[in-house]
């Protein structure tokens, strides 16, 4: 069975960082894209960052470029979201979620349960 | 940048069928995909590839994207189908989610 668990969100002021970890298991991580996507309280649904499995090709929302950083550890079937400098409008669940692979659309077809970001002082 | 944009909301009566849009650029020429999301849950993919349907997904769950408009269909809706319902495509190597729809079984 495919699980995808979320940890490390939490409160943290204006300006401060924090290091998100997504632990996979039930499936060949080394093999999977992954994406992490977020979620304002009662907003829609944000595209985060993304990272190929090997970490050759990473990509930012111009929302998080050069605060964000995106990495993975296939030896433990890890992945990361590294948040700097973060806002008030960073607030949100933080979901990471699974790169469908052999499909043209590449869609999300496995997602964690989310980790909550509150950035307040 | 790129933007989907979706109704707000769509109301149903159980048994008939909701259709969702989703307006976008010439996104006929992209392949786009469809997540539901139940309060206090996780999205879920429910079409991808415009109209295929992953394994589990109902067949009362149909898509088709032609146009500027992708279109999601629930037909026979249940009252289980009651969730927000978002579109997703692809700009450049950016993915881009709608503004998402709520869909209330009346």
């Amino acid at each position: 069975e495919v699980q995808l668990v979320e940890s490390g969100g939490g409160l943290v002021k204006p300006g401060g960082s924090l290091r998100l970890s997504c632990a996979a298991s039930g499936f060949t991580f080394s093999s999977y894209s992954m994406n992490w996507v977020r979620q304002a309280p009662g907003k829609g649904l944000e595209w985060v960052s993304s990272i190929s499995s090997s970490s050759s090709y990473i990509y930012y929302a111009d929302s998080v470029k050069g605060r964000f950083t995106i990495s993975r550890d296939n030896a433990k079937n890890s992945l990361y979201l590294q948040m700097n400098s973060l806002r008030a409008e960073d607030t949100a669940v933080y979901y990471c979620a699974r790169v469908q692979v052999a499909v043209a659309d590449t869609p999300l077809d496995y997602w964690g349960q989310g980790t909550l970001v509150t950035v307040s002082s | 940048s790129y933007e989907l944009t979706q109704p707000p909301s769509v109301s149903v009566s159980p048994g008939q069928t909701a259709s969702i849009t989703c307006s976008g650029d010439k996104l006929g020429d992209k392949y786009a995909c469809w997540y539901q999301q139940k309060p206090g849950q996780s999205p879920v993919l429910v079409i991808y590839q415009d109209s295929k349907r992953p394994s589990g997904i109902p067949e009362r769950f149909s898509g088709s994207n032609s146009g500027n408009t992708a279109t999601l269909t629930i037909s026979g809706t249940q009252a289980m189908d009651e969730a927000d319902y978002y579109c997703q495509a692809w700009d450049s190597s950016l993915r881009v989610f709608g503004t998402g729809t709520k869909v209330t079984v009346l």
